[in-house]
């Protein structure tokens, strides 16, 4: 079954520090994809990314990057120079298999990033 | 783009009464369209998944004649909580998917705001 860790539960930074939450998986399958969502204090997910298995190319958009490790199963999330507007939860997310679209979520990250 | 919609933001009703969330991918049309129920400082917990034209499948544990489950169309899915009582309350969540790869790929989940159910 797939499964995914999100070990720091909550994450405190002071503004303009950088910041990264780890984000481990297990699954069976060699095929499979990954996501990264926030979740800010209105309740809404806001898709971040999407990743494949076969691409394992580090991405940067803006202040987010993301460092994706097939060897150690990992695909970590770095926010360079935090704002206070950063203050979310952050999920971590998982494919299931057979492609029915199902998603296993870590618990999440609560970074509050302090002025 | 990717935009879903989610109605009502929030709803307070009496126990014993129903509500009906409607949920709405605005600009596309989903593959399929995914339920969930967040507790406070909790992860996502997965309800059922919705395919329009067919019926719902639930999780195990989620009731499916509490909690029912309309998919009129490729971009409408309804969620009606009959009979709510005070542990139904809840924040509900939608999601839609939008095809984003060949067949056998996982398309990306866009989500709604939620609606924020509290039953009295």
């Amino acid at each position: 079954a797939q499964k995914v860790t999100q070990a720091q539960t909550e994450i405190s930074v002071v503004e303009k520090e950088d910041v990264t939450l780890d984000c481990v998986y297990e699954t069976r399958d060699t095929t499979y994809y990954l996501f990264w969502y926030k979740q800010p204090p209105s309740g809404e997910l806001v898709f971040l990314i999407r990743r494949n298995s076969f691409d394992e190319q580090n991405e940067i958009s803006g202040r987010y990057s993301w460092n994706f490790q097939k060897s150690t199963s990992s695909f970590n999330f770095t926010i360079t120079a935090s704002q206070v507007v950063d203050s979310a939860v952050y999920f971590c997310a998982l494919s299931e298999p057979y492609g029915n679209n199902r998603l296993a979520f870590g618990k999440g990250n609560q970074v509050v990033v302090i002025p | 783009g990717a935009v879903v919609s989610q109605h009502p933001s929030r709803v307070i009703c009496k126990s014993g009464t129903s509500v009906k969330i409607e949920c709405r991918s605005l600009d596309f049309q989903a593959t399929t369209m995914f339920w969930y129920r967040q507790f406070p400082k909790q992860s996502l917990m997965l309800m059922a998944t919705s395919n329009e034209g067919s019926k719902a499948t639930y999780e195990q544990g989620v009731e499916k004649d509490k909690f029912l489950i309309n998919h009129a169309s490729l971009t409408l899915s309804t969620l009606t909580v009959t009979s709510a009582h005070p542990e139904d309350s809840s924040f509900y969540i939608c999601s839609a998917a939008l095809r984003s790869g060949g067949a056998g790929s996982t398309d990306t989940q866009y989500f709604g705001p939620g609606t924020r159910l509290t039953v009295l």
